[in-house]
């Protein structure tokens, strides 16, 4: 069955030090790719995707990700963080193998030290 | 310009209650998906629904929970008869078109407690 790994259940990082939120996937057909940001006690908030095309994916917020196929990843990350970056990040993957439904990593929690 | 709405935000329920989850997606949207997230896990697909038709409900419990999208009217996901086991949260989702779904909107979610 399909399933998504985010390794980090929490990555502590200074202000405007960079990050990278690890995903990885596994799959032997196409997929989709999406991080999404959840902020405390909201719903889901899609920052970016990859469906075709370039592998680096440009989202909100000053995020990109990077599809590596070889891999199976799709690693999130940003330059410089801020503290309204605190929030929890989740990586999710479709394709044919899930009938097209998303399936979830166990997300990762980005706390920002100032 | 609503985006997903759904209530209640948070629903207190006695052991062997009914709990109704309702969903109202964003305007135009007929495609709807509801899932769980468990304490410190991701979420977990449990149907899929277009206008009046179960698509795809392989994540649903095969008993005490259920799920409609009338004609008219919100998207209801029913658990019947909660177990302490139900408490999660439990948010919907809705998009324009069916998979392979690139565009899913989220709710804010509904925070079910069982006691």
């Amino acid at each position: 069955a399909q399933s998504v790994t985010q390794l980090d259940s929490q990555v502590p990082v200074f202000e405007e030090a960079p990050v990278e939120l690890r995903c990885n996937y596994s799959s032997s057909v196409s997929v989709y790719l999406f991080w999404y940001v959840q902020y405390p006690n909201q719903g889901l908030q899609l920052l970016l995707k990859y469906l075709s095309g370039s592998t680096l994916v440009k989202g909100i917020n000053g995020f990109e990700a990077e599809f590596n196929k070889s891999q199976t990843s799709f690693h999130l990350r940003k330059p410089s963080v801020h503290i309204s970056d605190t929030a929890e990040y989740f990586c999710a993957v479709s394709s044919m193998d899930s009938n097209y439904q998303l399936i979830w990593g166990a997300g990762t929690k980005l706390i920002i030290k100032p | 310009n609503a985006g997903v709405m759904q209530n209640p935000r948070h629903l207190v329920r006695r052991r062997g209650q009914e709990a109704r989850l309702r969903c109202s997606p964003v305007k135009g949207h007929s495609h709807v998906y509801w899932y769980r997230q468990l304490p410190e896990e991701g979420l977990k697909f449990m149907v899929y629904l277009q206008k009046e038709n179960i698509i795809d409900e392989s994540g649903m419990p095969k008993e005490r929970f259920s799920a409609e999208f009338p004609k008219e009217g919100p998207s209801i996901l029913r658990i019947q008869q909660v177990v302490r086991g139900d408490s999660a949260a439990y948010f919907c989702a809705s998009s324009p078109q069916g998979p392979p779904n690139t565009e899913a909107f989220f709710g804010q979610g509904t925070r079910l407690t069982v006691v």
